[in-house]
């Protein structure tokens, strides 16, 4: 069964230094994602990301995360300037586009995660 | 804006009695419910969903959820837990319209005592 797929498992960074999170999404999905979930509270959605934009954001996501899908397999997000309290366990996911409409009924499918800790 | 409350830290259960996982929710018109499950070093793995039609949807490994419009429950069940359903679960909602983020509850650990 395909699977979403993250790599580091585990990075750890200094402070104001800029990380790079990548990510597989499934092959034939289209629509991607990233959350993040801050040790003992709720996993949080950052950004959605469909057809070569950002679709939706949230007001976590400020001018020092950015998202791209350099190529066709590849869904990564980049932290520039990290500081402590980005210290999370981030996940990627991704949905499917179904033919003939009711994408939106489809769920997520999330990554193992990438466990980031700023020291 | 949408969210879900999970009331409970953790479930404790005895193997091969009913487990219930309790989720209420909150959202502007229909919702979109889902069900997670986290294993140690895994993703969230999906459940199941409801979207429409019949409240009590059935999904992976044995569970089912009951959807309650009136309570605005979603509460996750299983029959007869076992050892292997230990894990963290959780509940999500979206919203039918516009974006299309999921909002997590907390996540309910769940322990199946043997």
């Amino acid at each position: 069964e395909p699977e979403v797929t993250q790599t580091p498992s585990h990075q750890v960074t200094q402070m104001g230094q800029e990380v790079i999170l990548r990510c597989v999404p499934i092959s034939n999905h289209l629509y991607f994602y990233w959350y993040r979930q801050i040790l003992g509270q709720k996993v949080e959605f950052l950004v959605s990301f469909y057809n070569n934009e950002i679709s939706e954001k949230s007001e976590i996501f400020d001018d020092q995360f950015s998202v791209e899908r350099p190529d066709g397999s590849n869904f990564t997000l980049k932290i520039r300037s990290t500081k402590l309290e980005d210290s999370a366990m981030y996940f990627c996911a991704s949905r499917p586009r179904t033919s003939g409409g009711g994408s939106s009924y489809n769920e997520q499918f999330f990554g193992p995660g990438t466990r980031l800790t700023v020291l | 804006a949408q969210s879900v409350a999970q009331p409970e830290d953790q479930v404790n259960v005895a193997e091969g009695n009913p487990l219930t996982v309790k989720c209420t929710y909150s959202v502007s018109g229909n919702p979109y419910l889902f069900w997670y499950v986290q294993y140690p070093n895994r993703g969230l793995q999906f459940l199941l969903k409801y979207i429409t039609g019949d409240n009590l949807v059935k999904g992976s490994y044995g569970f089912e959820a009951e959807f309650n419009k009136s309570q605005t429950s979603f509460h996750l069940k299983k029959p007869s837990a076992l050892v292997s359903d230990s894990a963290l679960y959780f509940c999500a909602v979206r919203a039918p319209y516009g974006n299309n983020r999921l909002a997590f509850g907390k996540g309910n650990q769940v322990v199946v005592i043997p």
